[in-house]
């Protein structure tokens, strides 16, 4: 049973460019959190997603950040227009249910902003 | 609002006993865990706790919670070279999925 899975591991981008980030979860597992870790910090909370539904965004930056977790395919992390500041490395855990007391982590995706 | 504290930076001398200890905030947290973080990788769970629970003990990993103080401590005994890395506590909230992470606390265990 392959663990959840993110790509690109590593993500170098221009500011202004766009970043997209991908997570599958585990085998069986549809529930989906993303976390941003900036560099020499702890991991922040950004969004929890079921699929087809966002269940709570409340760490999202207002702008130029969404998620989304289709019924097929990978859930997507989307930053429009990177600024320097979204350099961190994100990471993707999941769980099969909601209120489930354990959340899988993914290997992250680092993500440099020149 | 939610804060997890740690402190940065733990040395210790393989053989030993590590000691890692965390405070947190929120009182209706339900779930307490410990991950470690190798440098250039994931978070792996070590263990974790429910609130209701005083101790838990996994081989070489000893939890320790005090709900009144709001105070949780990792002990690994017999600590090793490959034990050196990243250590964060988080907790969990009642009727929410999320997880607040405290800064991490970095073992570094020398020979």
């Amino acid at each position: 049973n392959a663990g959840v899975m993110q790509n690109p591991r590593h993500l170098v981008r221009r500011r202004g460019q766009e970043a997209r980030l991908r997570c599958s979860p585990m085998k069986g597992h549809s529930h989906v959190y993303w976390y941003r870790q900036l560099p020499e910090e702890g991991l922040k909370f950004m969004v929890y997603l079921q699929k087809e539904n966002i269940i709570d965004e409340s760490g999202m930056p207002k702008e130029r950040f969404s998620a989304e977790f289709p019924k097929e395919g990978p859930s997507i992390l989307r930053i429009q227009q990177v600024v320097r500041g979204d350099s961190a490395a994100y990471f993707c855990a999941s769980s099969p249910d909601r209120g489930y007391n354990e959340q899988f982590f993914g290997p992250g995706t680092r993500l440099t902003v020149l | 609002g939610e804060d997890v504290e740690q402190s940065l930076f733990l040395s210790v001398r393989e053989g030993d006993s590590s000691v890692i200890n965390c405070t947190y905030t929120d009182s209706s947290s339900t779930y307490l865990y410990w991950y470690k973080q190798e440098p250039g990788a994931g978070l792996q769970l070590l263990t974790y706790i429910f609130s209701n629970m005083d101790m838990k003990q996994d081989q070489r990993l000893t939890v320790l919670l005090n709900k009144k103080d709001k105070h949780l401590s990792l002990r690994i005994a017999d600590t090793q070279t490959g034990d050196s890395a990243i250590y964060f506590c988080a907790e969990k909230e009642l009727n929410t999925d999320k997880l607040i992470f405290g800064t991490g606390t970095r073992l570094q265990v020398f020979p």
